[in-house]
């Protein structure tokens, strides 16, 4: 199976500053990444798919970048709607597996 | 507009069974590849299983495949998860997604989410 990591873990950060969550994968998997946003009690929301498409409705703000084994995903200047949980998710082969998470909290 | 909505979810002993359903509205179910996703309490995100548009392709995680199987009705709009010996390691929301990607491909990633159906296996 392929093994996601994001890093880091959690980060701290203020509305208006530029944020970067990295994920790298265990193997080769070209552009098959996505990105998701979750807040507390909620079902994940799409934001990135094939690393750098964004998802229709999603504000211009987030980007993403990558290909083979390490991407990031860049959120220019956060709102504070963006403190959430991001999760990367790997599609290149089966089992689909996802990053543990990177928790994006307000300093 | 696309809703998909979970049901079926419920506290459950050990070595049972239940069924999981998922309705889909607003788009037609039959051109997307669907998923199921679960989330244990506190933890992260854990991919489950994904049915092709037609049924015909499925794909299980590790930790599930014979105990757990995706099926879909596309003509009565709905996907299923039928889960047998059930585990205490199974507790979990459970989320149905629809893949954003069309056939040929069956997996790219989930567009939308139903709000969860939260499973509890427990003596």
């Amino acid at each position: 199976d392929i093994q996601m990591t994001q890093s880091p873990s959690s980060v701290s950060a203020s509305v208006g500053d530029r944020v970067t969550i990295t994920c790298r994968a265990s193997q080769g998997i070209s552009s098959w990444l996505a990105w998701y946003q979750q807040k507390p009690g909620k079902a994940p929301k799409l934001l990135i798919y094939a690393a750098s498409s964004l998802q229709s409705g999603v504000p211009s703000r987030f980007s993403g970048s990558g290909s083979g084994t390490d991407f990031t995903l860049t959120i220019s200047s956060l709102q504070p709607e963006d403190f959430a949980t991001y999760y990367c998710q790997q599609a290149n082969s089966f089992p689909l597996t996802f990053g543990q998470g990177t928790r994006l909290e307000i300093k | 507009q696309v809703q998909l909505v979970e049901s079926g979810g419920g506290v459950v002993q050990p070595g049972r069974s239940l069924r999981l359903s998922c309705a889909a509205s607003g788009f037609t179910l039959s051109s997307y590849a669907m998923h199921w996703v679960r989330q244990a309490p506190g933890k992260g995100l854990e991919w489950v299983a994904v049915v092709s548009n037609d049924g015909s392709k499925k794909y299980y995680a590790d930790s599930v495949k014979g105990r757990l199987t995706i099926s879909r009705d596309n003509s009565m709009n709905t996907l299923y998860l039928q889960m047998n010996s059930l585990r205490v390691e199974d507790t979990a929301v459970y989320y149905c997604a629809r893949d954003v990607a069309t056939p040929p491909n069956t997996a790219v990633a989930g567009d939308y989410w139903g709000q969860g159906t939260l499973v509890t296996v427990s003596s």
